[in-house]
């Protein structure tokens, strides 16, 4: 079974710092691994995908990610915070092989504060 | 607008009643899935319909089913509802079966059960 653990159910950051979402994951395969963005009454937004091309992902509004193997890990960076990334961030797992049937498993999620 | 379609918005029935959300999928899409999302559980995946064929099933009670239609709309049916079946109900689409694409979500049914 493959997971992701989300580290920190809550991040607050000023404005202007960088932010750092934490996410590892367990797979007995190679994965394909994924950050989502929730704001307030509204559905999930893919911000970045990794799917074994380049282990740095750039995504929208200035995020990325970088996939360790060696760490088990896929997290979520943005060298400034705005108060509009306030949100809450999911990051989200997939076995990385083709066909189909291969559900996206959800972390619990971390909503980012960003303080002025 | 994501381009994926959830009606209704918002929701409120009593308990043991029954209750069909809706889904369109974004245009030329041809899976759907159903998510849940509670404070205590999470996203919780459902189901998977592609191109009118169930293709994955998830943490999905007995009392809730789904379908997808020739118009590739889908349809989620939660009877014999409980209280704690109050939750955010996601639908998401992709073009294909889903492996690496990213889905695409609507912006969700909210129940309450009451």
């Amino acid at each position: 079974a493959q997971s992701v653990t989300q580290l920190g159910s809550h991040v607050s950051v000023s404005e202007g710092a960088l932010v750092l979402l934490r996410c590892n994951y367990s797979s007995s395969v190679p994965p394909y691994l994924f950050w989502y963005v929730q704001y307030p009454n509204q559905g999930l937004q893919l911000l970045l995908k990794y799917t074994s091309a380049a282990t740095l992902v750039k995504g929208i509004n200035g995020f990325e990610a970088e996939f360790k193997k060696s760490e088990t890990s896929f997290h979520l960076t943005k060298p400034s915070a705005h108060m509009s990334d306030a949100a809450e961030y999911f990051c989200a797992i997939q076995r990385g092989v083709t066909g189909g049937g291969n559900k996206l498993t959800f972390g619990t999620g971390t909503q980012l504060k960003v303080e002025l | 607008d994501s381009g994926v379609t959830q009606t209704p918005k918002h929701l409120i029935t009593a308990t043991g009643q029954r209750v069909t959300l809706r889904c369109s999928p974004r245009s030329g899409d041809l899976s759907v899935y159903w998510y849940q999302q509670s404070l205590d559980q999470g996203l919780q995946f459902l189901i998977q319909y592609y191109n009118g064929e169930e293709r994955a099933k998830g943490n999905i009670l007995e009392r809730f089913s789904a379908q997808q239609f020739p118009d590739l709309h889908s349809e989620l049916n939660l009877s014999s509802l409980e209280l704690g079946d109050s939750a955010l109900y996601f639908c998401a689409s992709s073009a294909y079966l889903g492996t690496g694409e990213g889905y695409t979500f609507g912006s969700g049914t909210r129940l309450t059960v009451v």
